[in-house]
């Protein structure tokens, strides 16, 4: 079945740093891709998303590409603040639902 | 705007007793809503989806006689857990749609955590 999956966490990092958290998704079809985000004590909010091959998305200083050719829609951030500190969501769009990886959790010290 | 407020935020009841956790749209009319479970420090798992007027579609695994989900209006959609045990301890999550399009963004409430004693 479809599925989604991310980079073990948790990770922590100093503010300022470089951000990579790794995704990678099944190939079936050509489902829309997704990061969502969760601050603690919230609910998950949609951070960016990519409908097709080669799209990036971007938002906040965040980015991600859709590549096709390695299933994959990894999350950079050039500089990291404190404010990052989250619960970050991977997911895969297609049917109308929804299919997230584990979730990677993020610290930001600094 | 896209605003999704969830009711109650935490509960606590015993075990055999009915819950009900409201799921709402605040300033847009749901065309389709979602109900996830998450476990601590685990992802979302979808249990079923609603579209207003319909019956629930119910994701393999999930009991919908011990899950009951309405969705009697574009606004609102309740999920609710007939006679609660320990183990559906959880984080229940609900998401609504304005469209129902593959690539449409859902919006997310803020959760209701479910303590069953």
């Amino acid at each position: 079945g479809d599925s989604v999956t991310q980079m073990e966490g948790p990770v922590t990092l100093s503010e300022e740093a470089f951000l990579t958290i790794n995704c990678t998704y099944t190939a079936t079809g050509y489902p829309s891709l997704f990061w969502y985000v969760q601050y603690p004590g919230e609910g998950l909010q949609l951070l960016l998303k990519a409908t097709k091959a080669d799209d990036k998305g971007s938002n906040k200083g965040f980015e991600a590409t859709y590549r096709k050719e390695t299933t994959s829609f990894h999350l950079e951030k050039g500089s990291v603040q404190v404010s990052d500190s989250a619960v970050y969501f991977c997911a895969r769009g297609g049917a109308q639902k929804l299919v997230f990886g584990q979730g990677t959790r993020l610290t930001i010290n600094p | 705007g896209a605003v999704v407020s969830q009711h109650p935020s935490w509960v606590i009841c015993k075990s055999g007793t009915s819950v009900k956790i409201e799921c709402r749209s605040l300033d847009f009319q749901a065309t389709t809503m979602f109900w996830y479970r998450q476990f601590p420090k685990q992802s979302l798992m979808l249990m079923a989806t609603s579209n207003e007027g319909s019956k629930a579609t119910y994701e393999q695994g999930v009991e919908k006689d011990k899950f009951l989900i309405n969705h009697a209006s574009l606004t609102l959609s309740t999920l609710t857990v007939t006679s609660a045990h320990p183990e559906d301890s959880s984080f229940y999550i609900c998401s609504a749609s304005k469209t129902s399009g593959p690539g449409d963004e859902q919006f997310f409430g803020p959760g209701t955590r479910l303590t069953v004693l």
